[in-house]
């Protein structure tokens, strides 16, 4: 059974701090890996990995993936109070995408 | 281009009731999924379609019917309603021929709340 596992749970922060999520995975046929933002609505897309050791970034937010470790980190710098958000992980297979529970981030003001 | 829509957008059912949830994509992308997430969860597959007429099982099928007769129409039936369907269901369709296949656009949810 494919597996992904996100950690941690939840965190909280202040503004100004640097956040670091974790994904690990177990899954047959992996193609690639995802990130989606959660803010009470639909899940929004960030980035697709596909390749290991190769950073993807997006202003603040930044992402990589180790292929033979199997997993992936997602950074956020400099956090402001709309990074609050599910940080939701996710690995596609030949059809699918497997989603983890997600990470629940909280930043103060 | 509106992307992915759903419909209703809220609906409370009775144990027993039926219903249809409806969901259509205008980008004229070949897979459409449906999800459903419970709270503090992620999002379990449901069904999933490869292309008009093509559908399949996915984590979570029973009690959920789906057809796709056309390219941009996925809707989910529920048979039967029980209260362990309470949740919110997410339609999402992705493009598995062009270069970002594996990226999935999400539909703005339906909360059902079955009592």
């Amino acid at each position: 059974e494919d597996k992904v596992v996100q950690s941690p749970l939840s965190l909280v922060v202040h503004e100004g701090d640097t956040v670091t999520l974790n994904c690990s995975y177990e899954v047959t046929n992996f193609r690639s890996l995802l990130w989606y933002k959660q803010e009470k609505k639909a899940p929004t897309f960030l980035f697709m990995l596909t390749s290991s050791g190769i950073e993807k970034k997006s202003g603040r937010l930044s992402s990589i993936l180790d292929k033979k470790e199997l997993f992936s980190i997602l950074n956020i710098t400099a956090t402001q109070t709309g990074d609050s958000a599910v940080y939701l992980c996710a690995v596609a297979n030949d059809y699918k995408l497997s989603f983890g529970a997600g990470t629940t981030v909280t930043v103060r003001a | 281009n509106a992307g992915v829509t759903q419909t209703p957008k809220f609906r409370i059912l009775k144990i027993g009731q039926s219903m249809t949830l409806q969901c259509t994509q205008d980008m004229n992308h070949n897979y459409m999924y449906w999800y459903r997430q419970d709270p503090g969860m992620g999002l379990k597959l449901i069904y999933y379609s490869v292309g008009a007429g093509i559908t399949d099982k996915g984590e979570v099928p029973n009690g959920y019917n789906v057809s796709r007769s056309t390219t941009e129409d996925f809707p989910l039936r529920l048979e039967l309603a029980a209260p362990s369907q309470t949740s919110v269901y997410f339609c999402a369709s992705s493009d598995r021929t062009g270069t970002s296949t594996d990226t999935q656009y999400f539909g703005p949810g339906t909360r059902l709340t079955v009592l």
